[in-house]
């Protein structure tokens, strides 16, 4: 049973527009949550992280929301740009400090100029 | 300052044999944990390695093993290999007080 979801396999924007990925679990005993980025040939990319006990973390365009009551989580990018095209994991972690990562499936966004 | 690396980068193996992938962790980090990603799909934990003990393991059979030597490196073994044991197999290494993960480029593992 996967504990993280990213129900999109791929999404499409236009550059300069707003990318909006978004994540579901159902492990209420998650933490932490994080967003990665992975371009082809590389390893994941560490890219915004937020606690439970927050509800938004922002830097610089990118956004972390998360509705704990939902169990839902969601990543913003404004302004879109071409170099944001990648696969974007959700992972999710019981607790800070060397637990185990739990992934989705990735979400790959195409930014087009 | 180097950053997580990994070799060798591809590996082409055939069913039933063995392979070991190794790990160099971030300078001054202590822990390493290794992921699985198959085709499609996101990474997941094998286990993790911490003063050259196993201190957290994810749902893998046995014929995945680790060890991880003084200097913190760290290496993975699949006995027995199955078809399925087709994929990226990524290291992370992080500094036990903090836990950030940074994970290295991964090696591409194919068994025919």
């Amino acid at each position: 049973d996967q504990q993280v979801k990213q129900n999109s396999p791929s999404l499409s924007v236009q550059e300069g527009r707003i990318s909006i990925l978004n994540c579901d679990y159902t492990n209420s005993m998650f933490d932490y949550f994080l967003w990665y980025k992975k371009y082809p040939a590389e390893g994941p990319t560490f890219l915004i992280s937020i606690s439970s006990i927050k509800d938004k973390n922002e830097d610089g365009r990118f956004t972390v929301f998360l509705n704990k009551s939902a169990k839902h989580l969601s990543l913003h990018i404004v302004p879109s740009q071409p170099g944001d095209s990648a696969v974007y994991f959700c992972a999710a972690t019981g607790a800070w400090g060397n637990t185990p990562l739990v992934f989705g499936k990735g979400t790959r966004l195409s930014v087009i100029a | 300052d180097a950053g997580v690396t990994q070799s060798p980068t591809h590996l082409i193996k055939t069913r039933g044999q063995q392979v070991t992938l190794r790990c160099s962790p971030k300078s001054g980090h202590d822990t390493v944990s290794w992921y699985q990603q198959a085709l499609g799909q996101g990474p997941q934990f094998i286990f993790q390695y911490y003063e050259e003990e196993e201190r957290q393991r994810g749902n893998f059979p046995d014929r995945f093993s680790g060890h991880q030597f003084p200097n913190y490196s760290s290496e993975l073994n699949v006995n027995a290999l199955l078809l399925g044991d087709s994929a990226l197999y990524l290291c992370a290494s992080s500094l036990s007080r903090t836990g950030s993960q940074y994970f290295g480029p991964g090696t591409r593992l194919t068994v025919t």
